[in-house]
């Protein structure tokens, strides 16, 4: 079975500062990583996601997610965050694109607290 | 495209009794997965149904059911619920075998069992 580690429950971070945040998961011979944002009282929102092809993978709001191998992580960055970026983000894996029939395994999650 | 509908946004039930929550699916997709969020957690997979059949399940007991219909919404079921059942419950539609591959969630149905 797939696990995903998220190594912090909470990073604050001061806006417009870069943070990182950290996603390990268990090896498989095929994984698929995602990366997911739930702002309060809403569903999750696939913010990018790798499939193959290239180890970086970005997103439309200046996120980043690098796939390493070797360390099997897939850690989220941004360069510069912005208040709205203030959420909970989870890490996700599956042994299929879409899921899989064992579906996807996610971490517990890590609260993104931009303060001003 | 229509995205992930779930109802209803919240229910309370008391312990020991039944419930239904519905879910209609993305537009041009054809599998339905559920998940249960408890408070502070990550979402855990209950299981998927594609073709109106169980793809696939999680460590969920069998009080946890679901059907998925030919317009591809999906039900899920839970019975002699428990204290430990109260969670977002969310659902998520993908294509199964053809791209985009990423599972689209819904808003969640938010259950206190009491």
């Amino acid at each position: 079975a797939q696990s995903v580690t998220q190594l912090d429950s909470q990073v604050p971070v001061f806006e417009e500062a870069p943070v990182e945040l950290r996603c390990n998961y268990s090896s498989s011979v095929s994984v698929y990583l995602f990366w997911y944002v739930q702002y309060p009282n809403q569903g999750l929102q696939l913010l990018l996601k790798y499939l193959s092809g290239s180890t970086l993978v970005e997103s439309i709001n200046g996120f980043e997610a690098e796939f390493n191998k070797s360390q099997t992580s897939f850690h989220l960055r941004k360069p510069s965050v912005h208040i709205s970026d203030t959420a909970e983000y989870f890490c996700a894996v599956s042994d299929g694109p879409g899921g899989g029939a064992d579906g996807l395994t996610f971490g517990k999650g890590t609260h993104l607290i931009i303060q001003p | 495209e229509t995205g992930v509908t779930q109802s209803p946004t919240h229910l309370i039930k008391t312990r020991g009794q039944q419930v239904t929550l519905r879910c209609s699916s993305q537009s041009g997709h054809n599998t339905v997965s559920w998940y249960q969020q408890a408070l502070g957690q990550g979402p855990q997979f209950i299981f998927q149904y594609y073709r109106e059949e169980e793809n696939g399940r999680g460590n969920f007991p069998p009080r946890f059911s679901g059907l998925q219909f030919p317009n591809y919404s999906s039900e899920l079921n839970v019975n002699a619920l428990e204290l430990d059942d109260s969670a977002l419950y969310l659902c998520a539609s993908s294509s199964q075998g053809k791209p985009p591959y990423e599972q689209y969630f819904g808003p969640g149905t938010r259950l206190t069992v009491t």
